[in-house]
């Protein structure tokens, strides 16, 4: 079946800092990739949605200044937290959709990354 | 954004049992549901996802889909302990968008 690898698993960087979080699909071209933000017993909740080589679409309280996603090829979403603080430690996990003739059950998600700030 | 609602739980099982997972939601257009589970620290994994109304089963696993009355529901037989995790119940919105439940918290009692 078809892989999204995310990394880094998981992060540790100091508030005020940027961190980067890549997600490649392997073996598809993902036209489409959403961003989610999970906290500590809570659900996850949707941040934005990236189409290959277009601006990302942010959820409602999202800020697009401080959560850059580039989407600039069909295998490769990059979603950066810039000057982070500890309210942003969280568990971000990507999800990548292909083509319209891929199922709708094939949403493959990342293996997530957890963001800690100091 | 629509709203997708699950019991947070806790859910006790005791091994063997039956658990009984629910779901509802609230935009009656909603086609297509979805059950994920996941495990502390990691990353969702799909369990069952269901189309039409009745039901549809999986080896251990049941969904039910009551589209007249928002509904969405899992079972599973022959609970194990390791399904002990928290299930996501999860819509599709727009184009392939998932919107998901809080999920509901399943602990299974050896």
């Amino acid at each position: 079946g078809a892989v999204v690898s995310q990394h880094p698993s998981w992060v540790i960087c100091k508030s005020g800092t940027s961190v980067k979080i890549e997600c490649r699909s392997l073996d598809f071209q993902a036209t489409t990739m959403f961003w989610y933000r999970q906290f500590p017993k809570q659900s996850l909740m949707l941040m934005a949605t990236s189409n290959e080589g277009s601006k990302a679409t942010y959820e409602q309280g999202v800020e697009k200044d401080k959560f850059l996603i580039n989407h600039a090829s069909l295998t490769l979403s990059t979603l950066t937290v810039t000057s982070a603080h500890p309210e942003d430690s969280s568990f971000y996990i990507c999800r990548a959709t292909g083509p319209t003739d891929l199922a709708n059950e094939k949403l493959f998600f990342g293996s997530g990354t957890q963001l800690s700030v100091l | 954004q629509k709203e997708v609602e699950q019991n947070s739980g806790p859910l006790s099982v005791p091994e063997g049992a039956i658990a009984s997972l629910n779901c509802t939601y609230s935009d009656r257009g909603s086609q297509s549901f979805f059950w994920y589970r996941q495990y502390s620290g990691k990353s969702p994994e799909l369990i069952m996802f269901i189309y039409s109304n009745g039901d549809k089963e999986d080896g251990r696993f049941t969904a039910q889909l009551n589209k007249a009355s928002q509904y969405v529901s899992l079972l599973i037989r022959d609970s194990q302990p390791s399904d002990s995790a928290t299930y996501l119940c999860a819509v599709i919105e727009g184009a392939q968008k998932l919107v998901f439940g809080q999920g509901t918290r399943l602990t299974i009692n050896p």
